[in-house]
C-alpha cells in the first residue's frame, strides 16, 4: 500500500480555473505538509497541518487554501489559477513535528496550466 | 536551521561504494543532520538522519564528524537506481517544522 498518495499525478488545466489536489496518508501520521518543486527544482515548503490545525503558512497566495477534514489527508485547493503556479506539488506526512521524526513524501501531482 | 553545503555532482561506478559529504558548519546541538534523494522528479524520499552518533539501516550509512560540522553518506554498494540528486538537510524540528532543500548532488552511478 503507498503511504502517502496524492491524486491526481497530473493536471492540466486553463488559466483561471479552481482546482483540488487531494493527499492520503496511511502511516497513522499526525503531522502533514504541501511542498511545491518549481522548474528550477527548488522545493520549498507551502503548508503544515499538525492534528488538523494549520501550523506553517509561509506567505503563499490567499488562493491557495489547504484543508484538513482529518488527520489523514490534507487537500489543497487552488483558486483562479495561473501561469506561475505551474509546479509539481508534493504531500508529505510525519509522525509529529519533533526533530527526530522524518517527513515522508508522495509522488506528485504535476500541475500545467495552459 | 543551519545551512548546508554539498557539490553540485558526483560520479561513482556500479557496485562501488558512493560518499557523498555534506559541510553544516553552523549547526546547532539539538539539529538533525537528514538525507533524503530524489529520483528523476519522483517524490523525494526519506533515506537517514542522525544527531551525534552515526547511523545505519537498509539503505545506507551516515557518518557524522565528532564536531558535527560535516557528515558523509554511505551508499554501500551503488547501483544504477542509486543516480538521483542527494540532499542534506539541517532539521530542528520545534516551531520550525519545515524541511528547507538547498541544490542537492547529483549523484549519477555508471555502469
Amino acid at each position: 500500500d503507498t503511504a502517502v498518495s496524492q491524486t491526481p499525478k497530473y493536471l492540466v488545466t486553463q488559466m483561471g480555473n479552481d482546482k483540488s489536489i487531494k493527499c492520503e496518508q496511511n502511516l497513522g501520521h499526525d503531522t502533514m505538509y504541501w511542498y511545491k518543486q518549481d522548474s528550477k527544482k527548488f522545493l520549498k515548503i507551502m503548508f503544515s497541518y499538525n492534528n488538523k490545525e494549520l501550523i506553517i503558512n509561509e506567505t503563499v497566495p490567499n488562493r491557495f487554501s489547504p484543508k484538513s477534514p482529518d488527520k489523514a489527508h490534507l487537500n489543497l485547493h487552488i483558486n483562479s489559477l495561473e501561469l506561475g503556479d505551474s509546479a509539481v506539488y508534493f504531500c508529505a506526512s510525519s509522525r509529529g513535528t519533533g526533530s527526530n521524526q522524518p517527513q515522508h513524501f508522495g509522488d506528485g501531482t504535476r500541475l500545467s496550466i495552459l | 536551521d543551519a545551512k548546508t553545503t554539498q557539490p553540485p555532482s558526483m560520479d561513482c561506478a556500479e557496485g562501488r561504494a558512493a560518499n557523498l559529504p555534506c559541510n553544516h558548519s553552523t549547526i546547532s546541538g539539538n539539529e538533525y543532520v537528514y538525507w533524503y534523494r530524489q529520483i528523476h522528479s519522483q517524490g523525494p524520499q526519506y533515506i537517514i538522519h542522525g544527531l551525534k552518533n552515526n547511523e545505519t539501516n537498509e539503505m545506507a550509512s551516515l557518518i557524522i564528524t565528532e564536531d558535527r560540522k560535516s557528515s558523509t553518506l554511505i551508499l554501500p554498494h551503488a547501483t544504477l537506481r542509486d543516480t538521483a540528486v542527494y540532499y542534506c538537510l539541517i532539521y530542528s524540528g520545534g516551531s520550525n517544522y519545515k524541511l528547507t532543500f538547498g541544490k542537492g548532488t547529483l549523484l549519477t552511478v555508471n555502469p
